[in-house]
C-alpha cells in the first residue's frame, strides 16, 4: 500500500483563486511529520510547510496553509490567492519513526498545478 | 549561502560505465540523503547517512554505493551504469532531530543522469 497518496495528477486553476491539493497518508506510527515541497520546472525542491502529528493547530506559512485532519489521515495543502508563479509540481512527503530512523522522507507522486491568467 | 551543492548538473553515461555524483553541504548537518526521481514520480530514498562513517540503505539501494568520510560530503557511486538508472538524483541534508521536529530536509538542485 502506498504511504502517501496524491489523487490529483494535474490541476488547472484561475489566477487569484484558492487551491487545495490533496494528500492522504498511511502510518501506524503515532509520531510523524508531514511536509509539502514545490518543484518548479527548473527542478529544485523548495520546502513550503510542515505539520507534526502532535501539533494542535493547522500549520500556516504565508499564503500556504495545511488542512490537517488526523483521524482521516489527510494533510491537504491550501494555497490562497494563487499566482502565476505557483505553477509547479507539488509533493506531499512524510517522515515517520520506522524504517531506519534517519528521517528519510516518503514522497507521493505529486500534483502538477497550472495557474491560468 | 551555498546550502547543498551537487555536481555535475547533467551527465550522459554509456551502459557499464561508472561515475560518482558529488554532494557537499555547508550547513553542518549530520544527516544526508540521496534520492532519485523518475519521470512523473516522487522521490525515492537510495541511501542515507546519520554522520561521518555511518551509512545505510534506503528503499532503492541496488546498483549504488555511498561513503561519508566527512560531515560535509556524501558522494554517490554508480559502478555499472544501467538504463534503469536514468533519473534525476537529489542530495539532501538535515539536522539530526526528533520525529516531530519541523526542520525540513534541504535539497540540492539535482543531477540529471542519462544512461544510453
Amino acid at each position: 500500500a502506498q504511504k502517501i497518496t496524491q489523487t490529483q495528477p494535474g490541476m488547472f486553476v484561475q489566477e487569484k483563486e484558492a487551491v487545495t491539493l490533496d494528500c492522504t497518508y498511511d502510518t501506524s506510527d503515532p509520531s510523524y511529520g508531514l511536509f509539502w515541497y514545490k518543484q518548479p520546472s527548473s527542478g529544485e525542491m523548495i520546502f513550503l510547510i510542515y505539520q507534526g502529528s502532535y501539533d494542535q493547530q493547522n500549520a500556516t506559512e504565508g499564503r500556504y496553509s495545511l488542512n490537517f485532519q488526523k483521524a482521516r489521515k489527510s494533510a491537504n495543502l491550501v494555497i490562497s490567492a494563487s499566482q502565476l508563479g505557483d505553477s509547479a509540481m507539488y509533493f506531499c512527503a512524510m517522515r515517520e519513526a520506522g524504517g531506519g530512523g534517519a528521517d528519510g522522507l516518503t514522497f507521493g507522486k505529486g500534483t502538477h498545478l497550472i495557474i491560468q491568467p | 549561502n551555498a546550502g547543498v551543492t551537487q555536481t555535475p548538473k547533467f551527465r550522459i553515461l554509456k551502459i557499464g560505465q561508472s561515475m560518482t555524483l558529488q554532494c557537499t553541504q555547508d550547513m553542518n548537518h549530520n544527516y544526508m540523503y540521496w534520492y532519485r526521481q523518475d519521470p512523473g514520480m516522487g522521490l525515492k530514498l537510495i541511501y542515507y547517512s546519520v554522520g561521518a562513517g555511518i551509512t545505510d540503505k534506503g528503499e532503492v539501494p541496488n546498483g549504488y554505493n555511498v561513503s561519508r568520510s566527512t560531515t560535509e560530503d556524501f558522494p554517490l557511486r554508480l559502478e555499472l551504469a544501467a538504463p534503469s538508472q536514468t533519473s534525476v538524483y537529489f542530495c539532501a541534508s538535515s539536522y539530526s532531530l526528533n520525529r516531530n521536529s519541523n526542520q525540513p530536509q534541504h535539497f540540492g538542485d539535482g543531477t540529471r543522469l542519462s544512461i544510453l
